[in-house]
């Protein structure tokens, strides 16, 4: 089973609002990544979590703020974004951080800001 | 600065000939690399990967190149096939650093005809 879960799928939300993305992995993997994609743009980077520690912050702005619970969860906190921020935002996982290893991705949720 | 490209944004085949996809990067120290399939509104997934201690993996349908005196690779897919319709993108990691970051390139979208 390779299969990392996302919810919401889709969310839209304004300015001033707070919302959560969550990730669940359940293949043991110690390191859990989250990237945005926008339209017609490659993945990037925003933070990677290994052993449940915040190991890389792609200077990510703080109205992002990342979570890692325990090691099978990881939530994405957002509060004051911007409509820029509109894009789909993937959470990821892999086997360590530190290895060569595959990144096995969930499906996405696509974030609309107004 | 794009450290992996790929720069052929579109790619045209007939079903059951063979598809090409070619990938770039400048960075000398990646050490392994991916192909990943996207279809619109999902995440990306995992095809085929190398290490740079080896210049070809094979894995039923698909085949991944890699020639790292001219830093390109390439993934082969034979026979195609309609359902390989999709936007394909190569990723790349520099495993040494600790973490493994990958870096996207921009993808290529293959569609194969009937």
């Amino acid at each position: 089973d390779t299969e990392v879960t996302q919810t919401p799928k889709h969310l839209v939300m304004g300015m001033t609002n707070k919302k959560s993305l969550k990730c669940e992995q359940h293949m043991g993997h110690r390191a859990m990544y989250w990237y945005k994609q926008k339209a017609k743009k490659p993945p990037e980077l925003m933070f990677v979590y290994s052993y449940e520690k915040l190991s890389i912050n792609e200077s990510v702005p703080s109205r992002f703020s990342p979570e890692c619970p325990n090691s099978s969860l990881l939530n994405l906190h957002l509060h004051a974004l911007q409509p820029e921020d509109s894009a789909l935002y993937l959470c990821a996982s892999s086997q360590e951080a530190g290895s060569p290893g595959t990144q096995y991705f969930g499906p996405g949720t696509r974030l609309l800001v107004l | 600065d794009q450290q992996v490209k790929q720069n052929s944004p579109s790619l045209s085949v007939q079903e059951g000939r063979i598809s090409i996809l070619n990938c770039d990067y400048t960075n000398s120290m990646f050490d392994y690399f991916l192909w990943y399939k996207k279809y619109p509104a999902e995440g990306p997934t995992f095809l085929i990967s190398i290490s740079s201690i080896k210049d070809k993996n094979e894995d039923g349908r698909f085949t991944v190149f890699l020639n790292k005196s001219a830093k390109h690779l390439s993934l082969h897919i034979v026979p195609s096939q309609p359902g390989d319709s999709a936007v394909y993108f190569c990723a790349a990691s520099e495993t040494n650093t600790g973490f493994q970051k990958l870096v996207f390139g921009t993808g290529t979208r293959l569609l194969v005809s009937p």
